[in-house]
């Protein structure tokens, strides 16, 4: 099955530090990605939708500064969390969309825990 | 997409059947009723989808009412790794948008 993965898969970083996290579709291709980002005993709340090739689309009250994304191939996207502050720590979460679609059409990576000192 | 309605937190004994019950009265002709779950720590993971048949996979039964307004998530024996957070999600399939997560059911499996 369709398989996406994130890297890393948790990190720690200090307040005012850049992060980046990598998700990629590794045997489909993705013309959609989706960036999840979960408090603790929270739902999934999206952050912006990302198409290859284009710029990101943010949700209200996301900041696009503050999450640098790229979607630069059919197989990546990037989040980047810049100067990181404590109240960014969160459970991030990506999503990508099958370009052939497919039964369910989106497939989620396992989360990457970011953790601000 | 439509808005679902969960019970929040439900509890099961191991080996028996789950059901976890979903409403979505406001559903359109053209919208699907999908399930995922998410197991803590983890990115949500699909368990299956219909439009108005019940649907059966290897993972579960999903039982959809004659008028759609509501639908029900079958385990039919719940093991302890089935513990997770159960999102029913109604959306028109193939429209390209984001998944919209509400708050779920917490399904906790006993021994």
């Amino acid at each position: 099955g369709a398989v996406v993965s994130q890297h890393p898969s948790w990190v720690i970083c200090k307040s005012g530090t850049s992060v980046k996290i990598e998700c990629r579709s590794l045997d489909f291709q993705a013309t959609t990605m989706f960036w999840y980002r979960q408090f603790p005993k929270q739902s999934l709340m999206l952050m912006a939708t990302s198409n290859e090739g284009s710029k990101a689309t943010y949700e209200q009250g996301v900041e696009k500064d503050k999450f640098l994304i790229n979607h630069a191939s059919l197989t990546l996207s990037t989040l980047t969390v810049t100067s990181a502050h404590p109240e960014d720590s969160s459970f991030y979460i990506c999503s990508a969309r099958n370009r052939a679609g497919g039964a369910h059409e989106q497939y989620f990576g396992p989360g990457t825990r970011l953790t601000v000192t | 997409d439509a808005k679902t309605t969960q019970p929040p937190s439900m509890d099961c004994a191991e080996g028996r059947a789950a059901n976890l019950p979903c409403n979505h009265s406001t559903i359109s002709g053209n919208e699907y009723v999908y399930w995922y779950r998410q197991i803590h720590s983890q990115g949500p993971q699909y368990i299956i989808h219909g439009l108005k048949n019940n649907e059966t996979n290897e993972m579960a039964s999903l039982i959809i009412t004659e008028d759609r307004k509501s639908s029900t998530l079958i385990l039919p024996h719940a093991t302890l790794r089935d513990t997770a957070v159960y999102y029913c999600i109604v959306r028109v399939r193939n429209a390209g948008n984001m998944l919209t997560f509400g708050g779920g059911t917490r399904l906790m499996v006993k021994p």
